[in-house]
């Protein structure tokens, strides 16, 4: 367990509010992501950071964005968000060794 | 075509049974992994694999390099065993792409 926890858990919203989901760890992995699971596909890459400052796009990040200010914090926002970003986030943390720890999922829906 | 292909989608059997998760990939890769994700939905790593095969307690993991297909074995399964089992592979190009998942229910 690499104490990685996400907040909120559960939230619901609506169209065209701004949405700020926030991973933070404890392990000082340099590594982390933000996945979204949607039934009938896989894991799905958002965003990911490997290191302070330094993000990079995954394959499904329009509409989304990231801030890291800090090794243990990794925030996700959706500026205006869709009813297509109903959907269960999952932060992840690396080491550096290939292995990535989750989180517990947020569960976001958006009316 | 899915880059990571799992088979079954679904998979129910009865306790004690010995399972049998299938996972057959596309790409290149430096690494695949196998993930549980509990009913409650956290996920875990169970293994990292890239040759060969590895063992813990009751899962065993098999990887084929040539015929780009792992393998993710359960002996004397349990209902505790229920849960979704999700291959992800490392690519040569440092993305990770994850299968949709193997639904296992285990009946007492």
């Amino acid at each position: 367990d690499a104490g990685i926890t996400q907040s909120p858990r559960h939230k619901v919203t609506e169209t065209g509010t701004p949405v700020t989901l926030r991973c933070h760890q404890t392990e000082n992995h340099r590594y982390m992501y933000w996945y979204r699971q949607d039934p009938g596909h896989g894991l799905r890459l958002i965003h990911y950071s490997y290191g302070v400052k330094d993000t990079d796009k995954g394959e499904v990040s329009d509409g989304y964005s990231v801030s890291r200010s800090k090794t243990e914090d990794f925030l996700l926002t959706l500026e205006s968000a869709t009813s297509s970003q109903t959907s269960v986030y999952f932060c992840a943390t690396d080491e550096g060794t290939d292995t990535q720890y989750f989180g517990p999922g947020t569960r976001l829906t958006v009316l | 075509k899915n880059e990571v292909e799992q088979s079954p989608q679904n998979l129910t059997a009865q306790e004690g049974e010995f399972i049998t998760i299938n996972c057959s990939y596309s790409v290149g890769i430096s690494a695949l992994h196998w993930l549980q994700q509990h009913p409650g939905g956290g996920i875990v790593s169970l293994f990292m694999l890239s040759s060969g095969k590895k063992k813990h307690g009751r899962l065993i993991a098999t990887i084929n390099i040539q015929e780009k297909h792992s393998s993710l074995h359960i002996t004397a399964s349990h209902p505790r065993d229920s849960a979704v089992y999700i291959c992800a592979v490392s690519s040569r190009d440092d993305k990770i792409i994850f299968g949709k998942g193997t639904r296992l229910h285990i009946l007492p």
